[in-house]
């Protein structure tokens, strides 16, 4: 079953413009979200996750248990924020990460 | 450290034929996975393992084995290949237990065609 929606395959931002990454998740118990970015040529890796409520590169997510959401956003995109964003989800009893199908995210100057 | 290593990075087979996908990791990590990448479908979690000797089916196990003989090493096989399996294959590991749980480090990738 998908846990992890992600509506848009396609973002496509100017630059200095925000942005909002959507993250859905249909879960029962305490989830632990995570948000990764695979920059191009790059290996895919972790951008943040919600239990450590930090900032980086600008980005944050909180976690909002009552709409099942964990949307990315930052106040301003850089050009160098172009990468593919996957939110993937941990279920608290197990150990496999499962993710959403990701959003480009293109900024175009 | 090399951190996850995966090998080939490319490959050509015909419909029926076998071949192992390695990946080894040396950052002596308990839990190691397989996902699959297809356009549209984003990461797909084929098997994982939480440690030597034990492994378990993710969402789409059918046509793939597994086997976690040691820590570093977690092979998948594809036993009788078909088209249906054309894709980008990726080999993560991450602790298990503790604040990094759920942290993955991803190989490079394998980018796999099926004829």
């Amino acid at each position: 079953a998908q846990r992890v929606t992600q509506p848009e395959k396609l973002l496509s931002v100017f630059k200095g413009a925000p942005v909002e990454l959507k993250c859905n998740y249909s879960y029962s118990g305490s989830p632990e979200l995570f948000w990764y970015v695979q920059y191009s040529r790059q290996r895919l890796q972790l951008l943040l996750r919600h239990i450590s409520r930090e900032s980086i590169k600008g980005f944050t997510a909180d976690l909002n248990k009552g709409e099942t959401s964990f949307h990315l956003k930052k106040p301003f995109a850089q050009e160098e924020d172009s990468a593919m964003y996957y939110c993937a989800l941990r279920e608290d009893s197990g150990y496999a990460l499962n993710f959403g199908k990701g959003t480009s995210l293109l900024v175009t100057p | 450290n090399a951190g996850v290593t995966q090998t080939p990075k490319f490959q050509v087979l015909k419909t029926g034929q076998s071949m192992t996908l390695q990946c080894a990791q040396d950052m002596n990590h308990e839990y190691m996975s397989w996902y699959r990448q297809d356009p549209g479908m984003g990461l797909r979690l084929i098997h994982y393992s939480v440690g030597a000797g034990i492994t378990d089916q993710g969402e789409v196990p059918n046509g793939y084995n597994v086997s976690r003989s040691t820590t570093e090493d977690f092979p998948l096989r594809l036993l009788s290949a078909a088209p249906s399996q054309t894709s980008v294959y990726f080999c993560a590991s991450g602790r298990q237990g503790g604040p990094n749980t759920g942290e993955l480090f991803f190989g490079e990738g394998s980018r796999l065609t099926v004829l």
